[in-house]
């Protein structure tokens, strides 16, 4: 079975500009996480997202948003980028069965984004 | 805020030699405790799964133990090898369902031959 997949692997951008990212899921799992990783950061919980509905959100403006398809790929969009975006993009995906709060998240090799 | 906290930050071991190092959270906020291991360049992958205070699980060499009533896992790590090098991330799922994962900032290993 193919593995999460995320496109572009880098992008470089400029301050004012946005940037959308796209994930594609394991096949069959359909909650699709993202995260961000900054240096001296941990991996950060941006959004969650399942069956084309945003279930969950973490700490970050309204510049950060995504959406879901219908086949479950998710796309993330950062607007205004600003210099503190650059980042390491990475996003999840799991295999939801109802009552199971623990399963497996299944991480992409994320994407490097640059803002200069 | 949660706060996962992965200590030590670094450690250097001897290839051949045994460690482990730690992950602390909350432990009033549990539902689900989570091990990856990430090397440099590949995606995070996926080591345990924990849920019952008391828990251990093994995957080869390493293993892992889970307290959830003082709040803390071990990871440890039986003869370390080179292909072992790696950061290793803890993370706390504490509300269940759609909840993110609250990552550590890892510890980072580095075997040496």
């Amino acid at each position: 079975k193919a593995g999460v997949t995320q496109t572009p692997r880098y992008l470089i951008k400029t301050r004012g500009q946005q940037v959308t990212l796209s994930c594609s899921p394991i096949s069959g799992h359909r909650s699709v996480s993202w995260y961000q990783q900054t240096p001296g950061q941990g991996l950060q919980f941006l959004f969650e997202y399942f069956s084309e509905t945003q279930r969950n959100k973490g700490n970050f403006p309204g510049r950060f948003s995504g959406r879901q398809f219908s086949n479950s790929r998710s796309e993330m969009n950062v607007s205004t980028l600003e210099l503190g975006d650059s980042a390491l993009y990475l996003c999840a995906s799991s295999l939801v069965l109802s009552g199971v709060y623990q399963e497996t998240q299944y991480f992409g090799p994320g994407t490097r984004l640059l803002v200069l | 805020i949660l706060n996962v906290e992965q200590s030590p930050q670094s450690l250097h071991v001897q290839e051949g030699d045994s460690t482990n190092f730690t992950c602390s959270f909350p432990s009033s906020n549990f539902y689900a405790l989570h091990w990856y291991r990430w090397e440099t360049a590949k995606s995070p992958e996926a080591l345990f799964v924990m849920t019952l205070n008391g828990d251990e699980k093994k995957k080869g060499r390493i293993s892992a133990t889970l307290n959830t009533k003082e709040g803390y896992s071990y990871l440890y790590i039986k003869g370390s090898q080179p292909e072992d090098s790696a950061t290793y991330l803890c993370a706390l799922n504490s509300g269940g369902g759609a909840d993110g994962l609250t990552f550590g900032k890892g510890t980072h290993l580095i075997i040496q031959p």
